[in-house]
């Protein structure tokens, strides 16, 4: 099975701008959560999706937001892009809520 | 305060060391998770155990709910054991990470 894949790998914006990130899951997984790493705050859980609807949010702005398609692949938005935004966003699913979840590469975020 | 503290937060060691990583936990969780990180920032999910113990290899984890701690342990520890190790617990259904520990075995 193909694992989870994110595009783009690499990605640089500058402030007020918006960006879209995707996550296609491995085939078969109906989760998928969003994750944001900073040297500062480490990993911080943003957002997880299960058969297309939201189940939990993490204490992120409203600028950040995602969704999910019925194929389970997800994409995550944020609007009007910070200099702290500037992160390594990961993806990760599971066939269902709370099992072992298996990350994708991760999206780098610079933002200028 | 962050709910989940890992310690030590870096470690060196020399090839072939025995190796322990703690993890303390302040509220309950269902399961806690091991996680690896290599340079890189590929994530990779060692174990997700909600008691007892589980072994995978050379990497061994333990929790003990009432005392609300985790530990993983790698016997002979290689150079390719290098990476940063996460723990985390689900609180509310939303995973919350350690700190991580950043491990570094020389020759």
């Amino acid at each position: 099975k193909a694992g989870v894949t994110q595009t783009p790998r690499y990605l640089i914006k500058t402030r007020g701008q918006q960006v879209t990130l995707s996550c296609s899951p491995i085939s078969g997984h109906r989760s998928v959560s969003w994750y944001q790493q900073t040297p500062g705050q480490g990993l911080q859980f943003l957002f997880e999706y299960f058969s297309e609807t939201q189940r939990n949010k993490g204490n992120f702005p409203g600028r950040f937001s995602g969704r999910q398609f019925s194929n389970s692949r997800s994409e995550m938005n944020v609007s009007t892009l910070e200099l702290g935004d500037s992160a390594l966003y990961l993806c990760a699913s599971s066939p269902r809520t709370q099992e072992t979840q298996y990350f994708g590469p991760g999206t780098r975020l610079l933002v200028l | 305060k962050n709910e989940v503290e890992q310690s030590p937060q870096n470690l060196t060691a020399q090839e072939g060391e025995f190796i322990t990583i703690n993890c303390s936990y302040s509220v309950g969780i269902s399961a806690l998770h091991w996680l690896q990180q290599h340079p890189g920032g590929g994530i990779v999910s060692l174990f997700m155990l909600s008691s007892g113990k589980k072994k995978h290899g050379r990497l061994i984890a333990t929790i003990n709910i009432q005392e609300k701690h985790s530990s993983l342990h790698i016997t002979a520890s290689h150079p390719r054991d290098s990476a940063v190790y996460i723990c985390a617990g689900p609180f509310v259904s939303k995973l919350t990470f350690g700190t991580g520990t950043r491990l570094q075995v020389t020759l």
